[in-house]
């Protein structure tokens, strides 16, 4: 138990569908972080949020859209996905840049996302 | 920009060898450097860290020492045990980076 929840930890969607992956955080933290993990692949930074506003975005398609209402929750709202869209995605957070604090990343177990 | 180069797997290893995992990286300025460990249907899970040169971070018998002068922090366990088998990713952070930078991870299988 790293202080990071995801759910859900499986989805299978089609393409035509909507849905969101929620992240939640109880360490107190000010940054969080969606990363892409894909078979065979280096980890992929998405998107990055510091005290609620994005702070970046990785080329991130517009099929991927994060919104953070607040420090301690993260979602990311899928539309029209591809097949090659399945991977796990990985949710983390942090102390943010220029606070006092280790710099360790602390990430939740990740949702298994299938598009069929 | 940062980046982290470590070693390719997959490594296989026999159970109670020795496992070095190389990576280096490079920055600007002193990052605090980490190796992050992440078992099968899980996230990746802090192993250990280092803020500054020549600190030894060290936990579950895997040790790592910040070198500067090579640029390095290579990871290192005296006794491998089956339950070690995981991927290792090396990461770096600067302080004032918004972003860690990750190696692409190296793939350990200990075989009994």
């Amino acid at each position: 138990e790293t202080g990071v929840t995801q759910t859900p930890r499986h989805l299978v969607m089609g393409m035509t569908n909507k849905k969101s992956l929620k992240c939640e955080q109880h360490l107190g933290h000010n940054a969080m972080y969606w990363y892409k993990q894909s078979a065979k692949k280096p980890l992929e930074l998405m998107f990055v949020y510091n005290f609620k506003e994005q702070t970046e975005n990785n080329s991130v398609p517009s099929r991927f859209s994060p919104e953070c209402p607040n420090s301690s929750h993260l979602f990311l709202h899928l539309h029209t996905l591809q097949p090659e869209d399945s991977a796990l995605y990985l949710c983390a957070s942090s102390h943010s840049k220029g606070e006092r604090g280790g710099y360790e990343q602390y990430f939740g177990p990740g949702t298994r996302l299938t598009v069929t | 920009g940062d980046s982290v180069t470590q070693m390719e797997g997959p490594v296989t290893l026999s159970e109670e060898a020795f496992l070095t995992i190389n990576c280096t990286y490079t920055a600007t300025g002193y990052p605090s450097l980490f190796w992050y460990v992440q078992y099968p249907g899980e996230g990746l899970q802090l192993l250990l860290k280092a803020t500054k040169a020549d600190d030894k971070g060290s936990n579950k018998g895997f040790e790592a020492t910040y070198r500067k002068e090579t640029t390095s922090f290579h990871l290192e366990k005296g006794s491998v045990q089956v339950s070690d088998s995981a991927v290792y990713f090396c990461a770096s952070r600067g302080t004032n980076a918004g972003k860690s930078t990750f190696g692409d991870g190296t793939t350990l299988t200990v075989k009994p």
